[in-house]
């Protein structure tokens, strides 16, 4: 079994500076990690996936997120913060790397970004 | 780039009534999901669809939902004999059958309001 834990349900930063989403994941296989955003009445875009291959993770928008295995963590960050990243973040996991497995989703981190 | 399509954006229906939302993935991809979020809870899994076939299925998704692919481009989500508690944004998505089989591709979604 799998699951995800979003740490913060809502996070909010002033433009400019930087940002960190924080996840923490359990799985009993080798799972892929994905961080997806949901901009308002938008679909769900992937914005980074992570496998095996390193444990850094660079994705679109400037995001990159590391996995952290002892920690069981796979946090989401950006140095510097834009509005248009204003959105929510959803955490996911997959127990499977490489299959078509059902996603596991958190409960989301709604990202505010201010002036 | 090649993108998951869902139509209708948003369907009103009564309770007891039956709806189909369809939805046409990215088009060499081969296996296809539901997923529903109900309004401030978490995005579930509902059921993969792999060579004509459920490949996995969640317990919500019981004898009232049915999936098909009626053609080589559309997949759709029936729901027989709607309830309120099936008031739910519904997404599909699709991913191929290599190496990135587990990255799985959204749709914009697809609103349910069952009055």
């Amino acid at each position: 079994a799998q699951s995800v834990t979003q740490l913060d349900s809502h996070v909010s930063v002033s433009e400019g500076t930087p940002v960190l989403l924080r996840c923490n994941y359990s799985s009993s296989y080798s799972p892929s990690l994905f961080w997806y955003v949901q901009h308002p009445n938008k679909g769900l875009q992937l914005l980074l996936k992570y496998t095996s291959a390193a444990t850094l993770v660079k994705g679109i928008n400037g995001f990159e997120a590391e996995f952290k295995k002892s920690e069981t963590s796979f946090h989401l960050t950006k140095p510097s913060a834009h509005m248009s990243d204003a959105a929510e973040y959803f955490c996911v996991v997959s127990p499977h790397t490489g299959t078509a497995s059902k996603l596991t989703f958190g409960t989301g981190t709604r990202l505010q970004v201010t002036l | 780039e090649p993108e998951v399509t869902q139509t209708p954006s948003h369907q009103v229906t009564q309770m007891g009534q039956e709806v189909i939302l369809r939805c046409v993935p990215i088009s060499n991809h081969l296996y296809f999901y539901w997923y529903r979020q109900i309004l401030g809870q978490k995005v579930e899994f509902l059921v993969s669809f792999y060579n004509n076939e459920i490949s996995e299925k969640s317990e919500i998704f019981d004898d009232q939902f049915s999936v098909e692919r009626p053609d080589g481009s559309n997949f759709t989500l029936k729901i027989r004999s709607t309830k309120l508690e099936d008031s739910a944004m519904y997404f599909c998505a699709s991913s191929d059958g290599g190496e990135r089989t587990d990255t799985q591709y959204f749709g914009p979604g697809t609103r349910l309001t069952v009055l």
